[in-house]
């Protein structure tokens, strides 16, 4: 199975600064297709989670161009510009280029 | 609007069966391919299943393979799935999903909570 490593495992952020979260997959997530099949998502407390991105770098629909993805292979970064209060929660990634489809463990996000 | 909605969880003893159910509504549900997600208390998400549009191909983790059965009938807009032999480690709160176009996993559900214990 492909393991999706994510660091940090929590992030302290102030309010208005920038966060980074990292995802390193245990195999190239390039599909033969030439897709990267690569998603990020958002669990907010109490909530179910979000799409933010997928293939690895483009914004699902409605999400604030605040987020950014980027990577390609094994390495992929989420970036979230200007943090605000509602962008706190539990950030995952997910590969679906090989099955079975796997999770990264989360990244937590909090206020500094 | 993309509507789905879990039901069918509850409390059941290890070995029993249970069968989730999931309501869809606002938009074509014979279009998409669809699947389920859960998340134990207190941890991270795991993909559990998918299903093609017409239920021909369904898609498992060895941690299920065997036991869990995904199904869906377009006619009422309504996956399923089948949870046999059940274990205490498939406690979890068990989401149903819907897919876009480059993602098994677009859209989620409020989730239905199964716990396993004697």
């Amino acid at each position: 199975d492909v393991v999706m490593t994510q660091t940090p495992v929590s992030l302290s952020v102030s309010l208005g600064n920038q966060a980074s979260i990292s995802c390193r997959s245990s195999q190239s997530l390039l599909h033969s297709d030439g897709n990267t099949y690569l998603s990020w998502y958002l669990q907010k407390p109490g909530q179910s989670p979000q799409l933010l991105i997928y293939l690895a770098s483009n914004r699902f629909s409605g999400v604030s161009n605040r987020f950014s993805g980027s990577g390609s292979g094994t390495d992929f970064t989420l970036k979230i510009s200007r943090v605000e209060p509602e962008d706190l929660g539990v950030y995952y990634c997910f590969q679906h280029t090989h099955l079975p489809y796997t999770f990264g463990a989360g990244t937590k996000l909090e206020l500094k | 609007e993309v509507q789905l909605v879990e039901s069918g969880g509850g409390l059941v003893q290890p070995g029993r069966s249970l069968k989730l159910s999931c309501a869809a509504s606002g938009f074509t549900f014979s279009n998409y391919y669809m699947a389920w997600v859960r998340q134990a208390p207190k941890k991270g998400l795991e993909w559990v299943a998918t299903i093609s549009t017409s239920g021909s191909r369904t898609y498992y983790p060895d941690s299920v393979k065997g036991r869990f059965t995904i199904s869906r009938d377009n006619a009422k807009s309504s996956l399923y799935l089948q949870m046999n032999s059940l274990k205490s480690e498939d406690t979890a709160t068990y989401y149903c999903a819907r897919a876009s176009p480059f993602t098994p996993v677009a859209y989620w559900g409020q989730g239905t909570l199964v716990t396993v214990s004697s």
